[in-house]
């Protein structure tokens, strides 16, 4: 079974300020990991994922995320955000033998201020 | 290209009636098929999963039940609602034979009076 812990609920943060997003996961399997992003009363969008090779993962819209095995976390950065960066966040991981459905960490509210 | 559907759109039932919320998958074949749902505040709990026509697996026990009576199609239904199903509830799918990544509906909200 997996676990997946996002210790932040809220992240408020100034328009153009770098912001971390935290994710640590519990797994005895291996696992694939995803960051979700979820704006108000929408459906869930894949912003980016780990499967294999390089630990560094980035998406089309500026964040990247870094697999650390040892940390076993996944957390989620950008240099420098936007208004419209403002959604929850989801972090989750599936594993990657049976059914690969997504056991989601709690999420992150991330807040950007003018 | 795939697109996933799902209806109503938002829903306000009375506690102990009926529920059939639909999902349904265009541009793809034998899809996984998955229901969550998002309480107020909380993260997403997984409900069902399916793999094939009539194959259903719950992973939460619970007053509600899936269905898949097509290859594309997943309902999500109950007898009688509890104040405690209310929710965002989201439906999923991803290819079949080793895929990864999910996609997702743009969900039900469901408010049980």
């Amino acid at each position: 079974a997996q676990s997946v812990t996002q210790l932040d609920s809220q992240v408020p943060v100034f328009e153009e300020a770098p912001v971390e997003l935290r994710c640590n996961y519990s797994s005895s399997v291996s696992v694939y990991l995803f960051w979700y992003v979820q704006y108000p009363n929408q459906g869930l969008q894949l912003l980016l994922k780990y499967l294999s090779g390089s630990t560094l993962v980035e998406s089309i819209n500026g964040f990247e995320a870094e697999f650390n095995k040892s940390q076993t976390s996944f957390h989620l950065r950008k240099p420098s955000v936007h208004i419209s960066d403002t959604a929850e966040y989801f972090c989750a991981v599936s594993d990657v033998t049976g059914r690969r459905a997504l056991t989601f960490g709690s999420g992150t509210r991330l807040q950007v201020q003018p | 290209s795939q697109t996933i559907h799902q209806w109503p759109a938002t829903l306000v039932q009375p506690v102990g009636s009926p529920l059939s919320l639909e999902c349904t998958v265009e541009g793809t074949s034998n899809p996984n098929l998955y229901w969550y749902r998002q309480a107020a505040g909380r993260g997403l709990q997984l409900l069902f999963y399916s793999v094939g026509i009539g194959q259903i697996s719950s992973e939460v026990p619970q007053n509600l039940s899936a269905s898949r009576p097509q290859d594309r199609q997943f309902i999500l239904s109950s007898k009688k609602l509890l104040l405690s199903d209310s929710g965002f509830y989201l439906c999923a799918w991803n290819r079949g034979g080793g895929a990864d990544t999910q996609y997702f509906g743009p969900g039900t909200r469901l408010t049980v009076l």
